[in-house]
């Protein structure tokens, strides 16, 4: 068990460009989050894939953000005409069903941290 | 609306000092109310769940509680290296919901 994997770790990207992040989970965890955290906040919600369907999206997720989990494995999240409010640590965690209890715990990965100049 | 608040929102300590670190919540129905420790440029690391009123779980020198309005994770003689940001975390009952909604946390820091 390697640990949920994020790639890039670090980002600095033009005000206007796109930008791609992808999350590796935990191998067999069936169930991906991506989450947002800016300096000093808790993590905020964006959206959670079960398998390969996007099954909750925040509020937050504006039309310029879209994500993807194409064979239920990897997910990547994109960021269209990125601003600078979008700069912050963009988190994946990933959790399993299969033990079968109320809830199933998330584990994060490291992380990637986009900033917008 | 789900609400997470934790205080004190920064906790300086001695080696040794026990304390406790306060989360209150509001959710409707509550799943499972979470802990995690964040160091600074990582990502969140679990600690414990609880799922009920009354529930308590311990790992090494921490100890977390559940109220029916609150949670408290209790420090014991804390080390330098408990140093960190510490999360409380809240996921609701409703069906098909598994989002978190999380406090800002405490930042401890532990001096020798």
């Amino acid at each position: 068990d390697t640990g949920v994997s994020q790639n890039p770790r670090h980002k600095i990207t033009k005000r206007g460009q796109n930008v791609t992040f992808r999350c590796d989970p935990i191998s067999e965890h069936n169930r991906l989050y991506w989450y947002r955290q800016t300096l000093g906040q808790g993590p905020e919600f964006l959206t959670y894939f079960q398998n390969e369907a996007q099954l909750e999206k925040s509020r937050l997720l504006s039309d310029r953000f879209s994500a993807e989990r194409p064979k239920g494995s990897f997910s990547t999240l994109e960021i269209q005409r990125t601003e600078q409010g979008d700069s912050a640590m963009y988190l994946c965690a990933s959790s399993s069903t299969s033990g079968g209890g109320i809830s199933d715990t998330q584990y994060f990965g490291p992380g990637t941290r986009l900033t917008v100049l | 609306e789900d609400q997470v608040t934790q205080s004190p929102e920064a906790l300086r300590l001695q080696e040794g000092e026990s304390s406790s670190l306060n989360c209150s919540y509001t959710v409707s129905g509550l799943r499972g109310l979470f802990w995690y420790r964040q160091d600074p440029g990582k990502g969140p690391e679990f600690l414990f769940t609880l799922y009920s009123a009354g529930e308590e779980k311990e790992k090494e020198r921490l100890k977390a509680t559940l109220t029916k309005k609150e949670s408290f994770l209790h420090i014991t003689a804390p080390k330098p290296e408990d140093s960190a940001t510490y999360l409380c975390a809240v996921q609701p009952m409703d069906t098909g919901r598994r989002a978190l909604t999380f406090g800002s946390g405490t930042r401890l820091q532990v001096q020798p």
